[in-house]
């Protein structure tokens, strides 16, 4: 069984569109993130939710919104795309209210090329 | 800032041979330390972690680290490498009152047959 799944695995897309990553997780997990892997292998978070509130929110363009229906799903949604947003987007979850012990477990990730 | 340093980018061992993995973080109060390693094209997966207690934490596929507070560092070892451990390493660190892991650059393991 899947753990943390994310759909798509590919995107291409043209610069200035608009797309969605989804991210699900059958953990019973509280709470769920988004982390960018740039084309060095850099990971850096990008927002967190746990019980569908918004925990972290790092430096990101208002371009980027997390919507959390509930707590099983964080899904990431990117306007007016850019180049510099080609990368691999990861999600994770964690079973606790996100604290600094809490064992995160990742999905495969969703690698976004930008045209 | 709190940071995490893996000095090493690219590592090449023989198969069979024995593996260190360094990581350096930067200090803090209640370090939660964690690797990672991610296959070509996958996710990261948890290969141990340490929160308290014994300094030498044993992991997944035989791998052990050691905190070493003195130091500031959690290295990874193996004493004898596999062709399937070839991968991307992760080092990442947590610190109470936080809410988000500070991962490294990653080292890259390849392993020579």
């Amino acid at each position: 069984d899947t753990a943390v799944s994310q759909t798509p695995k590919y995107l291409v897309t043209q610069m200035g569109n608009d797309k969605s990553i989804k991210c699900e997780q059958n953990l019973g997990h509280d709470t769920m993130y988004w982390y960018k892997q740039d084309s060095k292998k850099f990971l850096k978070i990008m927002f967190s939710y746990n019980n569908k509130e918004l925990i972290i929110n790092e430096t990101v363009p208002n371009r980027f919104s997390p919507k959390s229906p509930d707590k099983a799903h964080l899904n990431l949604h990117i306007n007016s795309l850019e180049l510099g947003d080609s990368a691999v987007y990861f999600c994770a979850s964690s079973q606790g209210a996100g604290g600094a012990g809490e064992t995160q477990y990742f999905g495969p990730g969703t690698r976004l090329l930008v045209l | 800032a709190q940071s995490v340093t893996q000095p090493d980018i690219h590592i090449t061992v023989s198969e069979g041979a024995s593996l260190e993995l360094r990581c350096n973080y930067s200090y803090g109060a209640t370090p939660y330390l964690f690797w990672y390693v991610q296959s070509p094209g996958q996710g990261l997966q948890l290969l141990l972690k340490y929160f308290s207690g014994d300094t030498l934490v044993q992991g997944i596929k035989g791998f052990e680290a050691e905190f070493k507070r003195s130091q500031s560092s959690f290295n990874l070892r193996k004493p004898s490498v596999h062709w399937s451990d070839a991968a991307e390493y992760f080092c990442a660190v947590a610190y109470s009152g936080t809410y988000k892991y500070i991962f490294g650059t990653g080292t890259r393991l390849k392993v020579l047959a």
